[in-house]
């Protein structure tokens, strides 16, 4: 079961930022929080991943609290095309676990 | 540099008869997962491959189903005497390493008619 929690869905004005929760409460010191996103009919994307400190990217920005047990992935200035099923996902980095644990997302629509 | 690559596309075949689903990992990567998303539902984690190797089939239906990657070439997912139960999009993924940030290809949609 995955370990993270998520709202189903949410909307965003295009332009503005679209700031996406995810609870992951019983988080371990060793995992860290990885974002993914698939827009419809596609594979998934990876987006970022950390650990502990803020991360950014090209594509986006992870805030995790100070306790790590909650984390919010924003997108900046949201286009139509960010519309997607946002997954948040812990797991060990660098470990053996292989396999991608989704949950059920968050479903993000960008409107004009 | 080319993302992951699967093919077919799109796959239609009969019930009871075999489907060969192909993925070519990114340049460098050993590392190849398979997943499937079966309509209106999660993607769900099937197999992890190395070269020659299989790490993880925990995801595995037990009958039917079988993956390899072999040294060369790309990694298959069998499904033999197909049912409709198996129509759905199957995702590969690659990744340079373990417990890394995974890379998809576009999916081969199988539907079973």
């Amino acid at each position: 079961d995955a370990k993270t929690t998520q709202p189903t869905s949410m909307d965003c004005a295009e332009g503005r930022a679209a700031n996406l929760p995810c609870n992951h409460s019983t988080i371990s010191g060793n995992e860290y929080v990885y974002w993914y996103r698939q827009i419809h009919s596609q594979g998934p994307q990876y987006i970022i991943h950390g650990l502990k400190n803020n991360e950014t990217n090209e594509m986006a920005s992870l805030i995790i609290t100070e306790d790590r047990k909650s984390s919010t992935l924003i997108l900046p200035h949201a286009t139509l095309r960010d519309t997607a099923v946002y997954y948040c996902i812990v797991r060990p980095y660098g470990g053996s676990q292989g396999n991608l644990i989704f949950g059920k997302g968050t479903k993000l629509s960008v409107k004009p | 540099n080319a993302g992951v690559m699967q093919n077919p596309r799109h796959l239609v075949r009969r019930r009871g008869q075999e489907a060969r689903l192909r993925c070519s990992p990114m340049k460098g990567h050993s590392h190849v997962y398979w997943y499937r998303q079966l309509p209106e539902e999660g993607l769900k984690f099937m197999v992890y491959l190395q070269k020659e190797n299989i790490i993880d089939e925990s995801g595995m239906p037990k009958e039917r189903f079988s993956a390899e990657f072999p040294k060369e070439g790309p990694s298959i997912l069998r499904i033999q005497q197909v049912v409709r139960g198996d129509s759905a999009a199957y995702f590969c993924a690659s990744s340079p390493g373990t417990g890394v940030e995974q890379y998809f290809g576009p999916g081969t949609r199988l539907t079973v008619t």
